[in-house]
């Protein structure tokens, strides 16, 4: 079973600069999840969708940041524009909610971003 | 709201020692209770986990741990650790019901020294 894809591994940008991460899930997980991971610190919430509808993105900073979720399967986490606090570990996470028994998140290898 | 507490941000332990990592959590409602590891660079791997019965849970690479209710604590323990061990380990609840929504603590960098 393929696990869940991220897009790109690391990235380089100058503040005031966009960027995009995207994912792609375990095959059928419904529920698909960004984290943001500062250095030093846990993961973070920032959205989660469930198929193609956000169920809580309470923690995302939408005046910068945006994620989508076309057709309840890939999806891509946006920020505009960057600014130096920013840089961190985007993680995507994918579960499939309890459905077959498995209650887990299954992690991306996240995406690196560097704000200079 | 769910919250989880990990005391200890660092734990140095010589190899072939017993570790044990602590977490605590609050939460109103019933939860499952998860242990992940980071290796540099890495995304998180699942190292165990903890849904009902038995409150002692084994888990991959020789780690265990034990959850009580009362104490609303899940600590992790392995009995002889390895220069591999050395990672970061998170802990993390969801409540039961509902849309699964993982919430995780600060971490503890295990480093294992030789």
């Amino acid at each position: 079973e393929a696990g869940v894809a991220q897009s790109p591994r690391y990235k380089i940008i100058e503040k005031r600069q966009s960027v995009a991460f995207w994912c792609n899930p375990i095959s059928g997980h419904a529920t698909l999840y960004w984290y943001q991971q500062i250095l030093g610190q846990g993961p973070k919430l920032l959205i989660q969708f469930q198929n193609n509808g956000v169920v809580d993105d309470s923690q995302l900073p939408k005046d910068r940041f945006s994620a989508e979720r076309l057709k309840g399967v890939d999806s891509t986490l946006k920020i505009q524009p960057a600014k130096l606090e920013d840089s961190a570990v985007y993680l995507c996470a994918s579960s499939s909610s309890g459905r077959e028994g498995n209650t887990e998140a299954f992690f991306g290898q996240g995406t690196r971003l560097t704000v200079v | 709201a769910q919250s989880v507490t990990q005391l200890d941000s660092q734990v140095p332990v010589f190899e072939e020692a017993p570790v044990e990592l602590r977490c605590n959590y609050s939460s109103s409602v019933s939860v499952y209770l998860f242990w992940y590891v980071q290796y540099p660079n890495q995304g998180l791997q699942l190292l165990l986990k903890y849904l009902s019965g038995s409150t002692l849970v084994k888990g991959i690479n020789g780690f265990e741990a034990e959850f009580n209710k009362s104490q609303t604590s899940f600590h992790l323990r392995k009995p002889s650790v390895h220069i591999s061990d050395t990672a970061e380990y998170f802990c993390a609840v969801t409540p039961t019901s509902g849309t699964y929504k993982y919430i995780f603590g600060t971490g503890t960098r295990l480093k294992v020294l030789a």
